[in-house]
């Protein structure tokens, strides 16, 4: 079951916040995150683990709620290098492959 | 450098035939992943091999074939079984799977007319 990302996309100007969410209608046991730029490949972000474990860029924060199935992705203070799609990727039990979401479009504007 | 490479970076093929997408990896890593990218679908997961001559079907195998003879290397079969194959093909490494960083490489765009 594909996770739902929201919003689809979003401009902001630079030093705005954003957060983009990803919702799950299963149990999940990690959210991962992935950032892709135009014609490039996606790079990691970060994951966060049933339980709370987190690993990845410290300057990245993202929160995951067990109960609810939901992942957030939050970015301060954004810059221009902030820009591309991110990606949610879901993992229902451990050792499971990840199911994508349809990724949210970020445009950071000077 | 480590890394993996894809190649080629642009393919282009008449309907009815098969086309075979290399993907090679120097990282070590035990799992390789096949991903197909089209607009506003997100990546979706064609096939997965968690170790040497051993792969599983993702969400969309049908009308691809993988194989993993060895550890760095899972080549992708578009077969002409496939109805839309013209898309963004990502190959992706990673130590294992489940909660481990993938590592994706510049990918292979393929057209087919």
């Amino acid at each position: 079951q594909q996770p739902v990302q929201s919003p689809q996309a979003v401009i902001l100007r630079e030093g705005e916040d954003a957060v983009i969410n990803c919702s799950s209608s299963k149990a999940l046991y990690s959210v991962h995150w992935y950032r892709q730029k135009h014609g490039e490949a996606p790079v990691f972000l970060m994951i966060l683990l049933k339980g709370g474990e987190q690993k990845g860029h410290e300057k990245i924060s993202a929160s995951f709620n067990e109960k609810k199935q939901q992942s957030s992705l939050y970015l301060t203070a954004s810059q221009l290098s902030y820009s591309g799609t991110y990606f949610c990727g879901t993992e229902e039990n451990q050792g499971g492959k990840l199911i994508f979401g349809q990724g949210t479009e970020l445009s950071v504007k000077p | 450098d480590g890394g993996i490479t894809q190649s080629p970076k642009y393919l282009f093929r008449k309907e009815g035939q098969n086309v075979t997408l290399s993907c090679e990896q120097n990282l070590n890593h035990d799992a390789m992943y096949w991903y197909r990218q089209d607009p506003g679908q997100g990546l979706r997961l064609i096939y997965y091999s968690q170790i040497v001559n051993d792969f599983q079907k993702g969400d969309i195998a049908e009308g691809y074939s993988v194989s993993r003879e060895k550890k760095e290397s899972f080549p992708l079969t578009v077969t002409s079984a496939q109805k839309n194959p013209t898309a963004f093909y990502l190959c992706a490494s990673s130590p294992g799977v489940g909660d481990y960083e993938q590592y994706f490489g510049p990918g292979t765009r393929l057209t087919v007319t």
